[in-house]
């Protein structure tokens, strides 16, 4: 019973590409998140959806696109796939969008471009 | 700029012994504070947290001191295990009015506890 999942978990692709991440929480939450932890680990946040509604969107290129189909999938579709956007891709949600909403993270898919 | 400071980068604790973790914060609108722990291949997950009206909290072997003036918090694990080895994060979040809050991460601890 995962209660956020994403797939898939390792993505290795070429420069150029253009990629998709899925992710997907049973927790009936309504916001969701996305976030990049690179090879030092830093965990930053891209996007938060609430209700399918962008309300986050941070200083992300735009070859990143997310959508939300409904609340219990936001997707993450990367255009053009740089070196540089090798990493970690964490998919996470929370019942609501307020500082003390707990968030629950899925088990990441770690991108590689060669 | 990194808004939450981390510290040590990584820590090596025996099998019993105390690891303590520091942050420090610059943002005085910063309301809430959590501790994640992440273990390799996982995403994180919440440990405990502490808002700034109290300056202390305690879950099992797991307490956050919190520092209101100094604008400081700290997580001591009692006891540490060898099951605690992961890397841990602390962030700090606030109400932002019209959007959703965020939560912002330090930079993260690798602590490894030694049998």
């Amino acid at each position: 019973d995962t209660a956020v999942s994403q797939t898939p978990k390792y993505l290795v692709t070429q420069m150029g590409n253009d990629k998709s991440i899925k992710c997907e929480q049973n927790l009936g939450h309504d916001t969701m998140y996305w976030y990049k932890q690179d090879s030092k680990k830093f965990l930053k946040i891209m996007f938060s959806y609430n209700n399918k509604e962008l309300i986050i969107n941070e200083t992300v290129p735009n070859r990143f696109s997310p959508k939300s189909p409904d609340k219990a999938h936001l997707n993450l579709h990367i255009n053009s796939l740089e070196l540089g956007d090798s990493a970690v891709y964490f998919c996470a949600s929370s019942q609501g969008q307020g500082p003390r909403d707990r968030q629950f993270f899925g088990p990441g898919t770690r991108l590689t471009v060669l | 700029q990194q808004q939450v400071k981390q510290s040590p980068q990584s820590l090596i604790v025996q099998k019993g012994g105390i690891s303590i973790i520091n942050c420090a914060y610059e943002n005085t609108a910063f309301d809430y504070f959590p501790w994640y722990q992440q273990f390799p291949g996982k995403g994180p997950a919440l440990l405990i947290a502490i808002r700034p009206d109290v300056s202390e909290k305690k879950e099992g072997r797991f307490t956050i001191s919190f520092n209101k003036s100094a604008k400081q918090f700290s997580l001591h694990i009692m006891d540490s295990q060898p099951g605690d080895s992961a890397t841990y994060f602390c962030a700090a979040s606030f109400i932002r009015t019209g959007t959703a809050s965020k939560l912002t991460f330090g930079t993260g601890t690798r602590l490894q506890v030694t049998l």
